[in-house]
This record gives C-alpha cells, structure tokens and sequence, in this order.
C-alpha cells in the first residue's frame, strides 16, 4: 500500500477483555516497530521486528503484551486482560532498516479506550 | 535512556525563529526529529549523523554535537505549517528502535 495502515482506528474495551490490533506496513519494509503513545506523552518503543531475526521485545511492559509478525508483512499486537492504564494510542511504523539509520513511516495509529 | 527535550512548550508569531534542544546522557551516533500534528501520524524531518552528515527536511535545518550528545533543531522563518509537537529520537541499546522524547509543543499564531 501507499502507508502503514492500521485497524482499527478506534477501539473501546472493557476492562479484562483481550484486545488485537493490526498493522499493515508499507510493502517491501523489513522493519517494523510498535509504539504506545499515551495522552500527551512522547512514543514509548514496545517491540521490533527485522526481517526474521528475533524481535527486540524489551520495551514491553508486561506480559499481557505481545507482537506477532508473519515474514515481512502484517503485525498483529495483542493485549491481553486489558487494564485502564492500556488506554492510549498505539502506533506502528515501519522502515526499509533500522530506525536507527533511517527514516520510519507511522500508521495513523489505533486509540484504545479501556473503560 | 529517555533523551530530554527543552523547552517544553513554545509560541511563536509567524516569522520568527525557534530552536528546540535534545540531549543525551549516553553517547549518540545519529539523532532523528520527527513533527506530529494534532491527531495525526508522527512524520520524519530529519536524521543527523555523526560525521556531520545530514539527510531530510530542506527547510528546516538542525545541529548535533556528539561530544556533548546534544541536537538542536533551528526552525527559522516559522510558519503557520510548522505548528505541531517535535519528538527527538536516540538509538535504542539495540540500535535498531529509536527511543524519544516526550516532546516540544510549538505553536504559531498569525
């Protein structure tokens, strides 16, 4: 596609309920990050995925969060017994290499609401 | 490992000059600027690397120091375009992730 895409862009849960969410990066990126943007706060790195190395999962904040990545295409971040402090807008980005060296392109991003 | 950005917060009337500072307590081979509209996707501006090589944005310029780890980003001549919340970014310890920080709100009035 033409961007990262993300579903869906708004999702209301109760609290304890499992949450999946969808990324879709742009065709041909082998890096693909996941970040938690909480409500006037900076991006917090939550996982990375490069081609099919391990992924760096050390900015997970809990075990109730996990990433999955098939190859080099669609990811899916899920949350599990969602709590109030997982309210916030989750972002992906993806990049032809590391975001260390060169520029990433973010989804719009999915708002999670945890009531 | 959170690099810090000042100042918090910045208004400024269109066409006058802004400098936003990002510093690091660890040392640095690159710096990224990324500028995030309200409500919208954070979208790249530039990357600095050491060596002094530069790849981005053609009109707004940035300075990275690496012997004091610190970046700054020059925004001069503002527009009303510019308006948005700046985000450095410092290589993770993997290298691979980027780790930002909390942000410089800028706001330009007419």
């Amino acid at each position: 596609g033409a961007g990262v895409s993300q579903s869906p862009s708004n999702k209301v849960t109760e609290k304890g309920k499992d949450v999946e969410l969808r990324c879709d990066p742009i065709s041909g990126h082998t890096a693909l990050y996941w970040y938690r943007q909480r409500l006037g706060q900076g991006l917090e790195f939550l996982i990375y995925f490069q081609g099919n190395s391990a992924p760096d999962k050390s900015g997970l904040p809990s075990d109730r969060f996990s990433a999955e990545r098939t190859g080099e295409s669609v990811s899916t971040l899920t949350i599990q017994r969602t709590q109030q402090e997982d309210s916030a807008v989750y972002l992906c980005a993806s990049s032809l290499g590391g975001q260390g060296f060169t520029e990433a392109f973010f989804g719009q991003g999915t708002r999670l609401t945890v009531v | 490992q959170q690099p810090v950005q000042s100042p918090q917060a910045v208004i400024l009337r269109e066409g006058e000059d802004a400098v936003i500072n990002c510093s690091s307590s660890k040392a640095l081979y690159s710096v990224h600027w990324y500028r995030q509209k309200h409500g919208e996707a954070p979208v790249f501006l530039m990357i600095l690397l050491k060596g002094g090589e530069q790849k981005g944005h053609d009109k707004i310029s940035a300075s990275f120091n690496e012997k004091k780890q610190q970046s700054s980003l020059y925004l001069t001549a503002s527009q009303l375009s510019y308006s948005g919340t700046y985000f450095c970014g410092t290589p993770s310890g993997s290298g691979y992730a980027l780790n930002f920080g909390k942000g410089t709100s800028l706001l330009v009035t007419p």
